[in-house]
């Protein structure tokens, strides 16, 4: 267990539609990683956040958005979503310092039919 | 230029081998970490291994290894005595002290293990 929750672990929706998936980082974390990942492809960097404030952004489209609430818990919104858009979406956490690792949750599969 | 180059898509090793996985890195920061992440087929990244640009001496962890070359800027992946459960999706990572908390992941190595 890597401490790191994230929900829903599936999410089936249609096209056009908006979701939000949501991620509760390890006790102590103060950062927040998203990423995308589409079947066999490696990680996408969508976003970055540290204690509440956005500290790096990646490949991340305008269609989505993001933030990190006063209790650390962070969530990613996805609207007028495409059929490309179906991917699994993990959220990290980590705390500062070049030796911590991240450690992710067991993601979040989205579906657009 | 890419952060972290892994040149091999895939690979197969016999069961009981050993198998390398490479990994190379671009940094211009002193002081960095490397780390290797295990994806298998149910999807979860799973934390392996981690190598420190000060430490002094290759990562182990269990039958995981890190074979570190500064110099070459380069932090392969042993993983001895593979099993079956080792097939998997493995991604090489770095984070640099001086961009703080940004991780720069590998396009991932997809290791079969043959019975």
């Amino acid at each position: 267990d890597s401490g790191v929750t994230q929900t829903p672990k599936h999410l089936i929706t249609a096209t056009g539609q908006r979701v939000t998936l949501r991620c509760s980082p390890r006790s102590g974390d103060l950062s927040v990683y998203w990423y995308q990942q589409s079947l066999d492809q490696g990680l996408q960097f969508l976003i970055q956040y540290y204690n509440g404030e956005e500290r790096a952004k990646g490949n991340i489209l305008e269609r989505f958005s993001a933030q990190q609430f006063p209790d650390l818990h962070s969530e990613l919104n996805l609207s007028s979503l495409e059929l490309g858009d179906s991917a699994l979406y993990f959220c990290a956490s980590s705390s500062s310092g070049s030796n911590q690792p991240q450690h992710f949750g067991d993601g979040t599969r989205l579906s657009i039919l | 230029a890419q952060k972290i180059t892994q040149t091999q898509p895939g690979m197969f090793v016999q069961e009981k081998e050993a198998v390398t996985l490479d990994c190379t890195y671009d940094t211009s920061d002193p002081s960095y970490g490397l780390f290797w992440y295990k994806q298998p087929s149910s999807g979860e990244m799973i934390f392996l291994i981690y190598q420190g640009s000060y430490d002094q001496q290759n990562a182990t962890e269990g039958r995981y290894s890190l074979n570190f070359q500064k110099a070459r800027k380069s932090a392969n992946l042993v993983i001895s005595a593979s099993q079956l459960g080792d097939s998997a999706m493995y991604f090489c990572a770095m984070r640099e002290e001086y961009t703080g908390n940004q991780f720069y992941f590998g396009t991932g190595t997809s290791l079969t293990v043959i019975p």
